[in-house]
């Protein structure tokens, strides 16, 4: 079964860059068919795309975050990360990560637990 | 931007009875329409996708239908664990843009 784990700081100063990782075990980060996104969620509100990476490596950012969002991934280390620049006190969320299905279509099948993020001096 | 409003924001219901969610589109999206379910404290679990597909291990009581601008997700009998809240999302190709409604909170009477 696969499952997704994200890591990385929990807290971060404004105007710093948010760095998190999310690891995947149990298949492969290039199997066909899939890509691989990332999901916020501030305190008490709801759900935000912020972008996310097909298996060839191509990305895509939500418009409203473009300018400040890089994912990567390392397929040798089976993981992908996110990084956010410049980050504010909007910035404070759980972030996810997650895995879409093109045969499902693109809905996200699975996600990890999430990660708390405080923007914060 | 594809928007998606859901209806109601807020509901309360109980044990047993039969629940509807609506999420409407701001403009067409054929079926590429999919439902959460999220627990406080815990990652949102994927119910419905492609607008009326049960998720593997989800129960048949949960089902989705709609296509077009119009989407509903239904409950046909509420047990205690399906008190959570309730996320609509959509896929738009051109250009690529995932987005969410803004939630329905479930309660219990």
């Amino acid at each position: 079964q696969l499952q997704l784990q994200e890591s990385g700081s929990g807290l971060v100063k404004p105007s710093q860059t948010l760095s998190l990782t999310c690891a995947v075990s149990g298949g492969s980060i290039s199997s066909g068919g899939y890509s691989w996104s990332w999901i916020r969620q501030p305190p008490g509100k709801g759900l935000e795309w912020i972008g996310y990476i097909y298996h060839s490596g191509s990305t895509y950012y939500n418009p409203s975050l473009k300018s400040r969002v890089t994912i990567s991934v390392d397929r040798s280390k089976n993981q992908f990360s996110l990084k956010l620049s410049s980050v504010t006190a909007a910035d404070t969320a759980v972030y996810y990560c997650a895995r879409v299905s093109y045969t499902k279509n693109d809905a996200f099948d699975i996600w990890g637990q999430g990660t708390m993020v405080t923007v914060s001096s | 931007a594809i928007q998606l409003t859901q209806s109601p924001s807020s509901l309360s219901a109980s044990v047993g009875d039969r629940v509807t969610i609506t999420c409407r589109a701001s403009q067409g999206i054929s079926s590429a329409l999919a439902w959460y379910q999220q627990k406080p404290g815990k990652a949102p679990k994927l119910l419905i996708y492609d607008a009326s597909s049960l998720e593997s291990g989800v129960p048949s009581r949960f089902s989705g239908s709609g296509s077009g601008t119009d989407f509903t997700l239904t409950i046909s009998s509420l047990q205690p664990e399906d008190f959570a809240t309730y996320y609509c999302q959509q896929f738009n190709n051109y250009p690529p843009m995932y987005t969410f409604g803004q939630g329905t909170k479930l309660e219990i009477k």
